[in-house]
């Protein structure tokens, strides 16, 4: 089954700069991509996803960039404000369509 | 338009006692996933509904837990004799359901559920 490694566990950045996570996956047969962001006491929102067809999807100050040949995929923050600070998921399709999650990535961006 | 909603958004129970935990997902979409969410950790999978039916109940722990969907739209999952390691947030998404494993999921709020 999937397999999905999210790193870094936290991540600490001064405000204006960039925030990049990293994951990668196990199933070269998973064409779909998305990322949640959660806050404190939330469900997970998505913010983003992109699926195997594209190698980069952008979105205002948000990235997503796949390299299915070594299967990991990233997220790209720039211009990072205080109110990005919380935690992101990746995450990559089971075998009945459910999401197999990373653990998870903590941004703080400090004013 | 209304997202996913779940109910209640925090339940205090007793270790032993019975619980029952309500997901409204977004109109029309067919698929529901329920997830569980401990401390530090992403969601993980528990069960997933195609219209009335359980196509994946593979996530579900043990027999004390069990979902049901009967007219395709709320599900409710069912917690029999809880015990202190079941305290974490349970997350209910929905997706259309057309080809579920490129689909977008829409999570709710979770209902966070604390044994003691």
């Amino acid at each position: 089954g999937e397999n999905v490694e999210q790193h870094p566990s936290t991540l600490s950045v001064q405000e204006g700069d960039s925030a990049v996570i990293k994951c990668t996956y196990s199933d070269s047969a998973s064409n779909y991509f998305p990322w949640y962001k959660q806050e404190l006491g939330k469900g997970p929102q998505l913010i983003i996803d992109i699926r195997s067809n594209v190698g980069e999807k952008k979105d205002q100050r948000i990235a997503v960039t796949l390299n299915k040949t070594a299967k990991h995929f990233s997220l790209h923050i720039t211009e990072t404000q205080p109110e990005d600070s919380a935690v992101y998921f990746c995450a990559a399709p089971g075998s009945q369509g459910n999401l197999i999650f990373g653990k998870g990535t903590k941004l703080s961006v400090k004013p | 338009g209304a997202g996913v909603s779940q109910t209640p958004s925090n339940k205090v129970t007793e270790k032993g006692k019975y619980v029952e935990l309500r997901c409204d997902p977004i109109s029309g979409h067919t698929a529901l996933y329920w997830y569980r969410q401990s401390l530090g950790q992403g969601p993980e999978f528990l069960i997933y509904f195609q219209g009335t039916g359980a196509a994946d109940d593979s996530g579900l722990p043990n027999d004390r837990f069990f979902a049901v969907r009967p007219e395709g739209s709320v599900s409710t999952l069912k917690i029999q004799r809880t015990e202190r390691g079941d305290s974490a947030v349970y997350l209910c998404a929905s997706s259309p359901g057309g080809t579920v494993k490129r689909e977008t999921q829409y999570f709710g709020p979770g209902t966070r559920l604390l044994v003691l």
